[in-house]
């Protein structure tokens, strides 16, 4: 298995403008994360999913940040407008099942600069 | 509110010392643990994981961690570091059904030639 895509790998922005990040969650499993990693703040996670159902959006930090999954083997988490501190690695998980025991795979991240 | 902390944000070492990082969970029920690792520029990925069982657990490259329910505590620890250990490590906790991840603050570690 290819493991869990982001794509970008980079994005750097104007700030303002809309940015769209893609996950693609491992074949099969059932639970997706989004995570935020900065230095002030550490790995944040954003929002899950189960069967492709938003489970918990708390940490979304404000309106400006949505986060879809159409389907089982597609995410997306957008910010409309950019900010600067906006400024982050961004990383998608998936696991197999909702299961407090489940190990979470990583991608390799969506590293985005907005200036 | 639960929370994960790892006592130390920064550590320097030679090759073949020995290494531990702290880190204590504040929940009072049942936990899942885990350390993930993260090398320059790649994605974080599982080192060991603790469910239940033997508190000492081995996890990949040597390392090894101990649950102590007493202290909240799951200290990572591995004998002989080598370079290829420079790294961040996270201590992550999962407390819901969700397996929603609470991960520490991280330690960098740097290990010398």
């Amino acid at each position: 298995d290819a493991g869990v895509i982001q794509s970008p790998r980079h994005e750097v922005t104007e700030m303002g403008q809309e940015v769209t990040l893609r996950c693609k969650p491992i074949s099969g499993h059932n639970s997706l994360f989004w995570y935020r990693q900065t230095m002030m703040r550490g790995l944040e996670l954003l929002i899950y999913f189960n069967n492709n159902v938003p489970i918990d959006d708390s940490g979304m930090p404000e309106d400006r940040f949505s986060a879809k999954m159409p389907n089982a083997s597609f995410s997306t988490l957008k910010i409309q407008p950019s900010e600067p501190r906006d400024s982050a690695v961004y990383f998608c998980a998936s696991s197999p099942n909702r299961e407090a025991k489940n190990i979470q795979y990583f991608g390799a991240g969506t590293r985005l600069s907005v200036l | 509110a639960q929370s994960v902390s790892q006592h130390n944000h920064h550590v320097i070492l030679s090759e073949a010392a020995s290494l531990e990082l702290g880190c204590n969970y504040s929940y009072g029920g049942t936990v899942n643990l885990f350390w993930y690792v993260q090398y320059p520029g790649q994605h974080l990925q599982l080192l060991l994981k603790y469910f239940s069982g033997d508190p000492l657990v081995k996890g990949i490259k040597g390392f090894e961690a101990e649950f102590i329910k007493s202290k909240f505590s799951f200290n990572l620890r591995k004998p002989s570091v080598q370079w290829s250990d420079t790294a961040e490590y996270f201590c992550a906790v999962t407390t819901d059904s969700w397996g929603k991840l609470q991960f520490g603050s991280g330690t960098q570690v740097v290990v010398t030639p």
